[in-house]
């Protein structure tokens, strides 16, 4: 069962604004991992960010953690066309079995031109 | 990109019949997963393996089984395909399972008819 929740579940937004997704989870983690898929692709990994972190960079991502709201962040900065995908979250759960992650259902982003 | 694949991309069968699907890596990752996706449901996991004939079972295993022989194969069996297993499968390989970023394959649309 899916225990990371992303909200919203779609975001439309214009080119050049900013996006901001977020995950909640239930149980504590070793980690949370953000990935994209566009349209009839497999997953593409962007950001994994380890229990200890609280923000992580790459290109235009930003990813922040909060473990006390156990909740997590992917801001998408200066959003282009090409970022339109679906955007999901997964976990590590630290309680249970270290070798399978726990997916979210996804946020749906449309960049506009 | 890492070097997996999925065959056959694409396959339409019926009902009754028996299925396999193939992923082949070339990263030499011990941990290979088998996934579906359908619309509202997100990723679910179905059989992973981690390691040469280990494997276990996801969260919707009935009516599925898998076989590792050798590190770069991984084999989705349907014994007996039914509608509801009309689905887009994904395979994942990862380095060190739940604490890694895992690789997806592009895929395979499977209708059973």
């Amino acid at each position: 069962s899916q225990q990371g929740e992303e909200d919203p579940q779609a975001l439309s937004i214009q080119e050049g604004e900013n996006a901001t997704m977020n995950c909640s989870y239930k149980t504590s983690i070793n980690n949370l991992q953000w990935y994209r898929q566009n349209s009839g692709r497999g997953l593409v990994h962007l950001i994994l960010i380890r229990s200890n972190e609280r923000e992580k960079h790459s290109g235009r991502l930003r990813v922040t953690l909060d473990t006390s709201k156990k909740s997590s962040s992917l801001l998408i900065t200066a959003s282009r066309a090409a970022d339109t995908a679906s955007y999901f979250c997964a976990k590590s759960d630290n309680a249970g079995n270290n070798r399978k992650l726990i997916w979210g259902l996804g946020t749906s982003l449309a960049v506009n031109p | 990109d890492a070097g997996i694949t999925q065959s056959p991309r694409h396959k339409v069968t019926e009902t009754g019949t028996p299925v396999t699907l193939r992923c082949h890596q070339t990263e030499n990752h011990r941990y290979m997963y088998w996934y579906r996706q359908d619309p509202g449901h997100g990723l679910r996991l179905i059989h992973y393996s981690y390691g040469v004939k280990d494997t276990d079972k996801g969260e919707v295993s009935d009516g599925y089984s898998v076989s590792r022989s050798k590190t770069e194969d991984f084999l989705l069996t349907l014994e007996s395909a039914t509608s509801s297993q009309t689905s887009v499968y994904f395979c994942a390989i990862s380095e060190g399972g739940a604490e890694q970023p895992q690789h997806f394959g592009d895929g395979t649309r499977l209708s059973i008819l």
